[in-house]
């Protein structure tokens, strides 16, 4: 399985509004709605941001939105703040049992 | 409070083995599709394995043969054996449940593995 395509980084100043992009295949993020976002800060575990390519856990800000289209899904962040600064992965189920993450995004707060 | 712990992670030479365990507190793993997902140093995320609450298990081509998933439902507790150990296995080793809409919802901390001679 070939990792999803981000951009390697994303920039910000605070207040700001990012998108994150996340390219895969017809086999993947295009086939299911299950699409999920991970933010990762360096030596912690990684947090569930996003699920079904829109849907927010509990407790995640209305800052962070999801959407899909066609073999695309993407993150925005809106709101920049220093405590978003951080990686992010996206990750989509691959079919027969299998799952398969993005390349990762380094987002930067200026 | 939920969450999940790993251990067994250290520094083991190339074609070696290695049990790497995740105690899961506050839910039951056998109720749960449990995963692993790795990050070797300056890479990205990667996904290993996951095993469903039917005890089948899946495998990423990289690790499949080598790896087995397994959980002991009376210890609640996930395990990752890993043979045949390589130098491009090298990561940081992550076990997360797999919760709404194929999400993995909850992570541990991380173990460290290394294999290098």
């Amino acid at each position: 399985q070939s990792a999803l395509t981000q951009p390697a980084s994303v920039s910000g100043s605070p207040g700001q509004s990012i998108t994150i992009s996340c390219t895969g295949t017809s086999g993947d993020v295009g086939a299911y709605n299950l699409v999920s976002w991970y933010q990762h800060h360096p030596g912690k575990a990684p947090k569930l941001m996003i699920y079904a390519g829109s849907q927010r856990p509990s407790g995640i800000s209305n800052r962070f939105s999801g959407s899909k289209s066609g073999n695309t899904a993407s993150l925005t962040i809106s709101g920049l703040q220093a405590e978003d600064e951080a990686d992010y992965y996206c990750c989509s189920y691959a079919g027969s049992n299998t799952y398969v993450f993005g390349t990762g995004t380094k987002v930067t707060v200026l | 409070e939920v969450q999940l712990v790993e251990s067994g992670g250290g520094l083991i030479q190339p074609g070696g083995s290695l049990r790497l365990s995740c105690a899961a507190s506050e839910f039951t793993v056998s109720s749960d599709y449990m995963s692993w997902v790795r990050q070797a140093p300056g890479k990205g995320l990667e996904w290993v394995s996951v095993i469903y609450t039917s005890g089948n298990t899946y495998y990423a081509d990289s690790v499949k043969g080598r790896f087995t998933i397994s959980r002991d439902n009376s210890k609640n507790t996930l395990y990752l054996q890993m043979n045949s150990l390589r130098a491009e296995d090298t990561a940081v080793y992550y076990c997360a449940r797999v919760g709404k809409s194929d999400s993995f919802d909850i992570w541990g901390q991380g173990t460290v593995v290394t294999v290098s001679s």
